[in-house]
């Protein structure tokens, strides 16, 4: 079955501590996002990859970094420099690049600062 | 810059009762319209979609939506709902950025179903 798959699905973590978020999809998509989603805030767009080996800032990077070394892999860090941690992390992929804009979803992972 | 809005945060509706939730969005060009539900913990499922052509989409689980230009409106509508419609739902707009493309996204509805 053929899909997006985020891990952990609950993190703790301290103050001042970085954690990797992982998101893996066998779907074979060129692009990958990461989106955070707050209570009433709807998804707010963090970093998004078009390519390996490449990837633009959202609306919301500070705090934040990724990388994409391979197609199927886009994992999140989210660092000590980001204030307010705890959120609703959604990890996405579609098609191609161009104007469709369909996006397939994981399940999400939750992120509570301690 | 592109917008959408999503103007009830939370909808209570009568089992069987019919439904619509309003969207609308701010874009310069032609859009492409989404309807997702989400599921509390869990992860966005698309309901259906405008590129372009037939104004009424029809989706998955007896959802459709129309879209009127004139209102800059992508209102999602089902005759009766079920129970189970209850769930978070987000209209978004695609807006490419540079040469890719990312959807913006309202901040949801949600649905409540009484019995």
């Amino acid at each position: 079955d053929g899909g997006i798959t985020q891990s952990p699905k609950y993190l703790f973590r301290k103050e001042g501590q970085n954690v990797t978020l992982s998101c893996e999809q066998n779907l074979n998509h060129d692009a990958m996002y990461w989106y955070r989603q707050d209570p009433g805030q709807g998804l707010r767009l963090i970093y998004y990859s078009q390519i390996v080996n490449d990837f633009q800032k959202g609306d919301i990077a500070e705090g934040y970094s990724v990388s994409r070394e391979k197609k199927e892999s886009f994992p999140l860090t989210v660092t000590s420099a980001q204030k307010n941690p705890t959120a609703f992390y959604l990890c996405a992929s579609s098609i191609g690049t161009g104007m469709t804009g369909e996006l397939f979803f994981g399940e999400g992972s939750r992120l509570t600062v301690l | 810059a592109q917008s959408v809005t999503q103007p009830d945060i939370h909808i209570t509706v009568s089992e069987g009762a019919s439904l619509e939730l309003r969207c609308n969005y701010s874009y310069g060009a032609t859009p492409y319209l989404f309807w997702y539900v989400q599921s509390p913990g869990q992860g966005l499922q698309l309901l259906l979609k405008y590129f372009s052509g037939d104004t009424l989409v029809q989706g998955i689980k007896g959802f459709e939506a129309e879209f009127k230009r004139s209102q800059s409106s992508f209102n999602l509508r089902k005759p009766s709902v079920h129970w189970s419609d209850a769930a978070e739902y987000f209209c978004a707009v695609g807006a490419g950025r540079q040469a890719g493309t990312a959807l913006i996204f309202g901040k949801g509805t949600t649905l409540s179903v009484s019995s």
